[in-house]
């Protein structure tokens, strides 16, 4: 099976920078993705990791290491608009090519 | 507007009752998965499908199924309704071989 654990909240003030971490375990890895979900809507892809290493795409970056089962996504020059719910997820070979995810973690910004 | 469509997006009904919510994926996406997503359970793996076929299972009840369709199209049928399902029920496509899954809006689903 699989096991995924990030914070269940966190706060932050514009401008900031913040970091979610994830650590996960899993038997069949096969990749790490992280979506953004605000209230009532679709979660929405962010990033995407499958070797070590640090991603980055604009303000967010997203970093794996496999040997360590943990990952973190990190937003810079926070806006209040990414007040929202981060997800982790993990790709495992067991589960083909469905998305297992943790139970995210909450941001909120404040001014 | 994702692409990936799903009706309805909300759904009142009483417990016992039978639904069925429909998902359209994205144009080309051959491949259709179902989530639950409550408030303290977040968002869990149901079902996919590849084509027609079923590809993979998750923690799907057995008062669940799913099918999809020649056209692609795919309908998760929930039976015997309980308080406990009420959710948020998302369907997600991609293509064959890619690695990044797109949602639709969902489907709100009540059961009094």
């Amino acid at each position: 099976g699989q096991n995924i654990d990030q914070p269940t909240e966190m706060t932050a003030t514009e401008g900031a920078i913040v970091q979610i971490n994830c650590t996960y375990q899993t038997s069949g890895f096969n990749g790490l993705f992280w979506y953004q979900q605000h209230a009532g809507e679709a979660p929405t892809f962010l990033s995407y990791n499958v070797l070590d290493g640090l991603e980055e795409k604009g303000r967010f970056s997203s970093f794996l290491s496999r040997s360590k089962g943990y990952s973190y996504l990190l937003l810079k020059e926070l806006q209040m608009k990414d007040s929202a719910s981060y997800l982790c997820a993990v790709r495992d070979h067991q589960a083909g090519t469905a998305l297992i995810f943790g139970k995210g973690t909450t941001l909120s910004v404040s001014s | 507007d994702s692409g990936v469509t799903q009706t309805p997006k909300h759904l009142i009904t009483a417990t016992g009752q039978r639904v069925t919510l429909r998902c359209s994926p994205r144009s080309g996406d051959l491949s259709v998965y179902w989530y639950q997503q409550s408030l303290d359970q977040g968002l869990q793996f149901l079902i996919q499908y590849y084509n027609g076929e079923e590809r993979a299972k998750g923690n799907i009840l057995e008062r669940f199924s799913a099918q999809q369709f020649p056209d692609l199209h795919s309908e998760l049928n929930l039976s015997s309704l309980e308080l406990g399902d009420s959710a948020l029920y998302f369907c997600a496509s991609g293509e064959s071989g890619a690695n990044v899954l797109t949602f639709g809006a969902g489907s709100r689903l009540t059961v009094l």
